[in-house]
């Protein structure tokens, strides 16, 4: 089992809907959590971190964690075809300090 | 402004050749971290380092060598063991105590 799953998409999602993207992960230690977006050709940008269950917003963006079912998920309300990119989750595992995880990736297409 | 520098941008290799790869950052950050990221795959780490002086292998470290001897500086070297060694390098710095890191732009390394 992959330590971070996400579905790897593309998740295609309409402008202006909100798109959901989902990670699991497998150790119960992890403490930290965040989500990178990545533009093709470009290098991850840290837009969402949450360390305590709950919903975390900050503008369009709302990150979700459920530390008992061992997932966390992004919604992007509004979406917007500049929000087009490769969404990464990362997970700080428990024991290893400062160091992250990553998920695969999955890739947002939102369309006209 | 601070931030985290990675040179070159793009950097061709010939066979049996070992390249170096610059990080440099001014974020005073404790911890940098490098990775490799082939296309449509994720993030895999190559080494890391929480000090000067002080670095540990990641889950792909073989074919690769790092140095730390500033705390803004991690030059990474890509010998020639490293088979294949094609990809987009990223590098990273956070503070520790499970913060996100902060990217470079990153190099993308070819084999000619």
């Amino acid at each position: 089992q992959k330590e971070v799953e996400q579905n790897s998409g593309p998740l295609s999602v309409p402008e202006g809907a909100i798109a959901s993207l989902n990670c699991t992960y497998s150790d119960r230690g992890s403490q930290s959590f965040f989500w990178y977006r990545q533009y093709s050709g470009k290098s991850p940008e840290l837009i969402m971190s949450i360390y305590s269950n709950g919903d975390k917003e900050d503008g369009r963006f709302t990150a979700q964690l459920n530390k008992a079912s061992q997932y966390v998920s992004l919604l992007i309300r509004d979406s917007q075809p500049s929000d087009s990119a490769t969404y990464l989750c990362a997970v700080l595992v428990g024991g290893t300090a400062s160091k992250l995880t990553f998920g695969t990736g999955t890739r947002l297409q939102v369309t006209l | 402004d601070g931030g985290i520098t990675q040179s070159p941008k793009y950097l061709f290799r010939k066979e049996g050749q070992n390249v170096t790869l610059s990080c440099e950052q001014n974020l005073n950050h404790d911890a940098m971290y490098w990775y490799r990221q082939d296309p449509g795959q994720g993030l895999r780490l190559i080494y890391y380092s929480q000090i000067v002086n002080d670095f540990q292998k990641g889950d792909i470290a073989e074919g690769y060598s790092v140095s730390r001897e500033k705390k803004e500086s991690f030059p990474l070297t890509v010998t020639s063991a490293q088979k294949n060694p094609t990809a987009f390098y990223l590098c990273a710095s956070s503070m520790t105590g499970g913060y996100g890191y902060t990217f470079g732009s990153g190099t993308r390394l070819t084999v000619v």
